[in-house]
């Protein structure tokens, strides 16, 4: 059970565009989902928390107009870089939870490649 | 503001043997959950073990298990019977018992099994 998905796996735009990344709990309900983002060698990074039906909450240093992120409903979670340039290429990891237990459920990440 | 060190950016363990890998935290919070999650190379963030705060007893989990000291504000992870498997990063996290649920990560251990 918590099971956590992420699509695409890894995706390679050009730098100008725009790209989605879902995160699914495929067997459980999430009232919290979060994003992060993580540079190789290192360690999580979290950009923002979202709540269901709610506005994400960004961290400091995250440019909200970049990343969108809409949760709009408990399943599902969206991450949108709008205007992508080549430093946003990163690892970006989506977790999700019940509130209850303290545990995030985290799915396998998304590689972003901008060109 | 919470805070996790992992002060050991590497270690490394013969297969079999035992090692133990360190993790500190600063909090002013009683109640709180500490978590360790291992990273293998496909990057998935996969639950090692979790600790209640209120919990004087150490969490085990197989051939994983904890040595929590609260007043010392210490979460070391023992890795026992050391397997190949067991190769990863290792990252220690923090998680406020209310609030946001969001996670507060250390730096990570990268742990090299040597067979």
């Amino acid at each position: 059970g918590a099971v956590v998905s992420q699509h695409p796996s890894w995706v390679i735009c050009k730098s100008g565009t725009s790209v989605k990344i879902e995160c699914r709990s495929l067997d459980f309900q999430a009232t919290t989902m979060f994003w992060y983002r993580q540079f190789p060698k290192q360690s999580l990074m979290l950009m923002a928390t979202s709540n269901e039906g709610s506005k994400a909450t960004y961290e400091q240093g995250v440019e909200k107009d970049k990343f969108l992120i809409n949760h709009a409903s408990l399943t599902l979670s969206t991450l949108t870089v709008t205007s992508a340039h080549p430093e946003d290429s990163s690892f970006y990891i989506c977790s999700a939870s019940t509130g209850q237990g303290g545990e995030q459920y985290f799915g396998p990440g998304t590689r972003l490649t901008v060109t | 503001a919470q805070t996790v060190t992992q002060s050991q950016p590497e270690m490394s363990v013969q297969e079999a043997e035992t090692v133990t890998l360190s993790c500190t935290y600063d909090t002013s919070e009683s109640d709180y959950y500490l978590f360790w999650y291992k990273q293998p190379p496909s990057r998935q963030m996969i639950l090692v073990i979790r600790q209640e705060a209120y919990k004087q007893q150490n969490a085990t989990e197989n051939r994983f298990s904890v040595n929590f000291q609260k007043a010392a504000k210490s979460f070391s992870l023992k890795i026992s019977d050391s397997q190949l498997g067991d190769a990863a990063m290792y990252f220690c996290a923090y998680r406020s018992f209310s609030g946001t649920y969001k996670y507060i990560f250390g730096t990570g251990t990268r742990l090299k099994v040597l067979a």
